[in-house]
């Protein structure tokens, strides 16, 4: 069975940092392009960032760029994303998801999400 | 950056009837080279994670029930729920993956009438 499973999110002042993870599990994890993908409270979806099968493309929202980084290990079938710097409007939940297709960068969609993290920023 | 509008920004819909939402997308999502429309449909339940229901914008990911379709081409798609059920309450999110930034439609919620 395909899992997800985020860890690392909080209660943190402006200014600061956190490192979230997303441990995968139930598939080839070094096979696939992954994403992280946020929420604030009561809003819609917003696209952060994503990195390739084997770590050597990644891109980000310009929102965020220059302030989190995305990275994996393939060894540990775990997903990070190093978050500095963080501002109130960062405040939400932070899912990681599997794009559809393998080994391809043609994706067709995340067909699996974890069941996120919540990072609140507040002074 | 590719903008997605979704419309209605909400509906309801009485049970068994049909419940038709639209997306449309600043600029084409149609591939040239392989035909196909980089254009996903979630579902999110309250407390859930978003769930894959089309992609492609028209095929739909094993498990969804055939009551789910997803139609359009190039700017404009529809997602349609025939004979819509309790189970089906929900926001529903259009999304591009056409190029980055990858963007998400402001969300349709769909409830029971």
């Amino acid at each position: 069975e395909v899992q997800l499973v985020e860890s690392g999110g909080g209660l943190v002042q402006p200014g600061e940092s956190l490192r979230l993870s997303c441990a995968a599990s139930g598939f080839t994890f070094s096979n696939y392009w992954m994403h992280w993908v946020r929420q604030a409270p009561g809003k819609g979806l917003v696209w952060v960032s994503y990195i390739s099968a084997d770590g050597s493309n990644t891109k980000y929202a310009d929102s965020v760029k220059g302030r989190f980084t995305i990275s994996r290990d393939n060894a540990k079938n775990t997903l990070y994303l190093q978050v500095n710097s963080l501002r109130a409007e960062d405040t939400a939940v932070y899912y990681c998801a599997r794009v559809r297709e393998p080994r391809s960068t043609v994706w067709g969609g995340f067909d699996y999400w974890g069941q996120g993290t919540l990072v609140t920023v507040s002074s | 950056d590719i903008v997605m509008t979704q419309s209605p920004d909400s509906l309801a819909v009485s049970l068994g009837e049909r419940a038709t939402i639209n997306c449309k997308s600043s600029q084409s999502v149609l591939y040239s080279s392989n035909n196909r429309n980089y254009l996903a449909w979630y579902q999110q339940k309250p407390g859930q994670p978003p769930k894959l229901v089309i992609y492609w914008a028209s095929t739909r990911e094993s498990g969804v029930p055939d009551r789910f379709s997803g139609s359009g081409s190039g700017t404009d798609f529809t997602l349609t729920i025939n004979s819509l059920q309790a189970e089906d309450v929900a926001v529903y999110y259009c999304q591009q993956y056409y190029t980055t930034p990858l963007t998400f439609g402001g969300g349709t919620k769909v409830e029971i009438k």
